[in-house]
């Protein structure tokens, strides 16, 4: 039962580009929401996070929209860059519920 | 440095040859969980621990324990392990103490062959 689901295992994506990363999620009791970046041989970094409360959230060249209505949120990055080649994992959690539920991954490639 | 630190990074062992692989944190937090990352199934908790003496399963906790005698430290015991337990592991802790899941700081990873 994946209540987390990123769809898309990869993308690939020029340089300067807009970078556009989907999640859908199941549980409607879901709240808050996290971006995680994984480097190849390196365990993931916290990259953004946004409340149930917003639907927008912007840090620099990321930013995130949720869509609670259609259980969506996306990942976008402007303008993409080759140091941003990694696997993102969106994750869910329940606000004291002491768990984050993950995506399975997608891969970005970013192409020079 | 703000790190969490895991060992062994890497190890090749044989069915049902108890080992441990340690987790420890320097950043004070109250907070610490064990996932696991296999392909096409993203990270999937174990086991978490709040603080002190308190752990709780997570989503895949059979054929693992774990403790938590020590703030900084939450090591992964695996009694008997399976080659169904052939994963990389990620340790990670977070201030939160648990009322909300927080910014969680990940381990670098341990990759785990059973054969």
């Amino acid at each position: 039962d994946q209540q987390v689901k990123q769809n898309s295992p990869s993308l690939s994506v020029q340089e300067g580009r807009i970078s556009i990363l989907n999640c859908d999620y199941t549980n409607s009791m879901f709240d808050y929401f996290l971006w995680y970046k994984k480097y190849p041989a390196e365990g993931p970094t916290f990259l953004i996070s946004i409340s149930s409360i917003k639907d927008k959230n912007e840090d620099g060249r990321f930013t995130v929209f949720l869509n609670k209505s259609a259980k969506h949120l996306s990942l976008h990055i402007v303008p993409s860059q080759p140091g941003d080649s990694a696997v993102y994992f969106c994750a869910a959690a329940i606000q004291g519920a002491q768990k984050l539920v993950f995506g399975q991954g997608t891969r970005l490639t970013i192409n020079p | 440095e703000a790190q969490v630190t895991q060992n062994p990074r890497y190890l090749i062992t044989v069915t049902g040859k108890k080992l441990t692989v340690t987790c420890s944190q320097n950043m004070n937090h109250e907070y610490m969980s064990w996932y696991r990352q296999d392909p096409g199934l993203g990270l999937r908790q174990i086991y978490y621990s709040m603080n002190v003496e308190v752990t709780d399963k997570g989503d895949v906790p059979e054929g693992y324990k774990v403790s938590r005698k020590e703030k900084r430290n939450f090591p992964l015991i695996l009694e008997s392990p399976s080659p169904n337990q052939t994963s990389l592991y990620f340790c990670a802790s977070s201030l939160s103490g648990g009322r909300d899941p927080g910014e969680l700081f990940f381990g670098e990873g341990s990759r785990l062959t059973v054969l």
